[in-house]
């Protein structure tokens, strides 16, 4: 079974612009989080999408947005760039919303906000 | 504020000998503990998992030891191997919130041969 995959690997973009990242999860999984993770934050939680509604949200501003299609596939958004957005940002995908033990992580997306 | 400290920041240990990480938090309503091992240009890797009602889980080499009154949990690495050279991550779930999880600042593990 093919395990989560995000694209692109590896965006650079200025700040301002905005970048859209996208997560295939595991097939048959229904869920999908997304965290950010940073030298200096560590990991911290986006958000979680279910049956294409967003579930859980963690503590960052309106830039950061996301949305899951009926596929199960998921797309996160960061509208006006800023440095501190440079970060690996990691999807994770479990089977349902609380199968806290079937929750696998992608490699991510490195992003990089000069 | 952190929810789950995690300690300590780096950590090198001879090959052969026990590596061992630990966990606070404070949160009573979390019901589920991973760890996750992370390597290079990789994502987190789950580990091994313990949920609070019990107090020690095996699995190969890695146990979790759990201690619900101290509201601390460790990670201990046996016969450690340069192949475990790694960062590992602590982690607490709520029963309430899905999927979410709350990590620790991460643990950079160093096996010399």
């Amino acid at each position: 079974k093919a395990g989560v995959t995000q694209t692109p690997r590896y965006l650079i973009k200025t700040r301002g612009q905005q970048v859209t990242l996208s997560c295939s999860p595991i097939s048959g999984h229904r869920s999908v989080s997304w965290y950010q993770q940073t030298p200096g934050q560590g990991l911290q939680f986006l958000f979680e999408y279910f049956s294409e509604t967003q579930r859980n949200k963690g503590n960052f501003p309106g830039r950061f947005s996301g949305r899951q299609f009926s596929n199960s596939r998921s797309e996160m958004n960061v509208s006006t760039l800023e440095l501190g957005d440079s970060a690996l940002y990691l999807c994770a995908s479990s089977s349902y919303l609380t199968s806290k033990e079937t929750q696998y992580f992608g490699p991510g997306t490195r992003l990089l906000v000069l | 504020q952190q929810q789950v400290k995690q300690s300590p920041q780096s950590l090198i240990v001879q090959k052969g000998g026990i590596s061992i990480i630990n966990c606070a938090y404070e949160n009573t309503a979390f019901d589920y503990f991973p760890w996750y091992q992370q390597f290079p240009g990789k994502g987190p890797a789950l580990l091994i998992a313990i949920r609070p009602d019990v107090s020690e889980k095996k699995e190969g080499r890695f146990t979790i030891s759990f201690n619900k009154s101290a509201k601390q949990f460790s990670l201990h690495i046996m016969d450690s191997q340069p192949g475990d050279s790694a960062t590992y991550f602590c982690a607490a779930s709520r029963r309430d919130t899905g999927n979410q999880f709350y990590f620790g600042t991460g643990t950079s593990l160093t096996v010399i041969p």
